[in-house]
C-alpha cells in the first residue's frame, strides 16, 4: 500500500509564473490536508478537503491560491502568479476516516526565483 | 483563536538523559497527535491519543494526554542521538477535523 505521494518533490517557478502541487491520498483515504511550512518554521493549515469537496479553507489566503480533490485522480492545490514569499514546502496528509491519523507526504518544495 | 504551544522550542541534552517536552492547547479536544521530522523530510506519525488519560510508549517515548488540563507531554527516557529530530503535536478540535499543529521542539542529542 503506498504511502501519501506528492509531485513534484521541488519546484522552481518564476515570479508571476503558476504552481501546480499534486497530491495522490493513501488507498481508500477519502480526507486530504494540504498545510505550508516555512524554514525553522511550523506547519500552517491551508485547506481540508473531502472527494469533490472543499471541507474548510480557512487557512487559504484569499487571492490566488486554490485547492481541489476531484472524483478522479490526485488532490491539487494551485498557485497562481507565484511570488517570492510563496516559497516554502508544501505538505499534503491523508486520514481515512475521522478521529484517526493523518499520513503526511514528502512534501513538494517550492522555490520562486 | 486556536493556540497550540510547544516547550521548549529548542532542547539540547546529552546522550542518557530523560527530558520531557510539553503541549499546551487553548481550544476542547481529546484527540492529539505527535509527529517526528527529520531536517528535510516528511512528518512520521508517533503516537495517537483519543481519550483523557491516554498513555502510549513506544521505546524511549512515551506520551501521555491530560483533556481536561489542555496537556500533553512527551517524555524521552535515557535519550539516544538518534532521537535527534524535530517533535510536533497536533491538535482536532472537537468541533472540526483539520489538525492544528504545534511550534514544534527541536531536539538535539549531544553524544
Amino acid at each position: 500500500n503506498a504511502g501519501v505521494m506528492q509531485n513534484p518533490r521541488h519546484l522552481v517557478r518564476r515570479r508571476g509564473q503558476e504552481a501546480r502541487l499534486r497530491c495522490s491520498p493513501m488507498k481508500g483515504h477519502s480526507h486530504v490536508y494540504w498545510y505550508r511550512q516555512l524554514p525553522e518554521e511550523g506547519l500552517k493549515f491551508m485547506v481540508y478537503l473531502q472527494k469533490e469537496n472543499i471541507i474548510d479553507e480557512s487557512g487559504m489566503p484569499k487571492e490566488r491560491f486554490s485547492a481541489e480533490f476531484p472524483k478522479e485522480g490526485p488532490s491539487i492545490l494551485r498557485i497562481q502568479q507565484v511570488v517570492r514569499g510563496d516559497s516554502a514546502a508544501y505538505f499534503c496528509a491523508s486520514q481515512g476516516q475521522a478521529n484517526t491519523e493523518a499520513f503526511f507526504g514528502q512534501g513538494t518544495r517550492l522555490t520562486v526565483v | 483563536e486556536l493556540k497550540v504551544e510547544q516547550n521548549p522550542l529548542f532542547l539540547s541534552m546529552q546522550e542518557g538523559k530523560n527530558y520531557t517536552i510539553y503541549c499546551n492547547y487553548s481550544t476542547t479536544s481529546d484527540r492529539l497527535y505527535w509527529y517526528r521530522q527529520d531536517p528535510g523530510k516528511s512528518l512520521e506519525s508517533l503516537f495517537v491519543l483519543l481519550s483523557n488519560g491516554a498513555v502510549k510508549q513506544e521505546g524511549r517515548l512515551m506520551a501521555s494526554l491530560d483533556t481536561k488540563a489542555r496537556l500533553s507531554t512527551l517524555h524521552i527516557t535515557a535519550a539516544v542521538h538518534d532521537l535527534s529530530a524535530t517533535y510536533f503535536c497536533a491538535v482536532n478540535p472537537n468541533t472540526g477535523n483539520q489538525f492544528y499543529f504545534g511550534t514544534g521542539t527541536s531536539l538535539t542529542v549531544i553524544p
